[in-house]
């Protein structure tokens, strides 16, 4: 079936180093790519998010590049900062013929940014 | 804004006892998913309705079953429970756009399940 590679599982910077997280998706039906951060015990929430008609994203600190070719995206974190630390997800989403979107979750990256 | 409103937060139940789970979508949202995260796991998909019909299925054990109401509120009962079946139950609700816009899903604070 479909699945989202993610990687690394874990990751450590020291405060104000970039952080790359790397995720390879096999359904080329994939056009929708968000990314939540997940602090402990709460939900996750939406920090970015990319289509497929684009190659790169950016929201200040954070940015998000798309290889539809090689179904691969990647996001960027900048100047990393203590609170930047927590579990971040990756998604690659599909849409089903219901019109809903099917979403498939990367296995997670837990970053810890050092003071 | 409005969130997306779990309920209960918190719940313990005992082996083979019934639970249910309430889920009130963002208002105007159509589009309900349920997801089991285990500690330390990424969200495993169980479930999601769109206007008030299943619209995907994924690792929901027979044991399990949801639905969605005409007010677009979702619940999830689980039945028989398990001691595996202790997780935090992710509510999302989104709306539903074009086929190529992408359906940005916005979760729910979750319901803490223990099973003693």
């Amino acid at each position: 079936g479909e699945n989202v590679e993610q990687h690394p599982s874990t990751l450590s910077v020291q405060e104000g180093d970039s952080a790359v997280i790397k995720c390879t998706y096999s359904d080329s039906a994939s056009n929708y790519f968000p990314w939540y951060k997940q602090e402990l015990g709460k939900r996750p929430q939406l920090i970015i998010d990319i289509r497929s008609n684009v190659g790169e994203k950016k929201d200040q600190r954070i940015a998000v590049t798309l290889n539809k070719t090689a179904k691969h995206f990647s996001l960027h974190i900048t100047e990393t900062q203590p609170e930047d630390s927590a579990v971040y997800f990756c998604a690659a989403t599909a849409p089903l013929v219901s019109g809903t979107y099917k979403y498939i979750f990367g296995t997670g990256t837990r970053l810890k940014v050092l003071a | 804004a409005a969130g997306v409103i779990q309920s209960p937060r918190h719940l313990i139940k005992e082996k083979r006892e019934t639970a249910t789970l309430k889920c009130y979508p963002i208002p105007r949202h159509d589009t309900v998913y349920w997801y089991q995260q285990g500690p330390g796991q990424d969200p495993q998909f169980l479930i999601s309705f769109y206007e008030k019909m299943q619209s995907d299925k994924g690792s929901i054990p027979d044991r399990f079953s949801a639905q969605q109401f005409s007010d677009y509120h979702s619940e999830l009962n689980m039945s028989s429970l398990e001691l595996g079946d202790s997780a935090l139950y992710f509510c999302a609700s989104s709306l539903r756009q074009g086929r190529n816009s992408g359906n940005t899903i916005y979760f729910g604070e979750g319901s803490w399940l223990t099973v003693v």
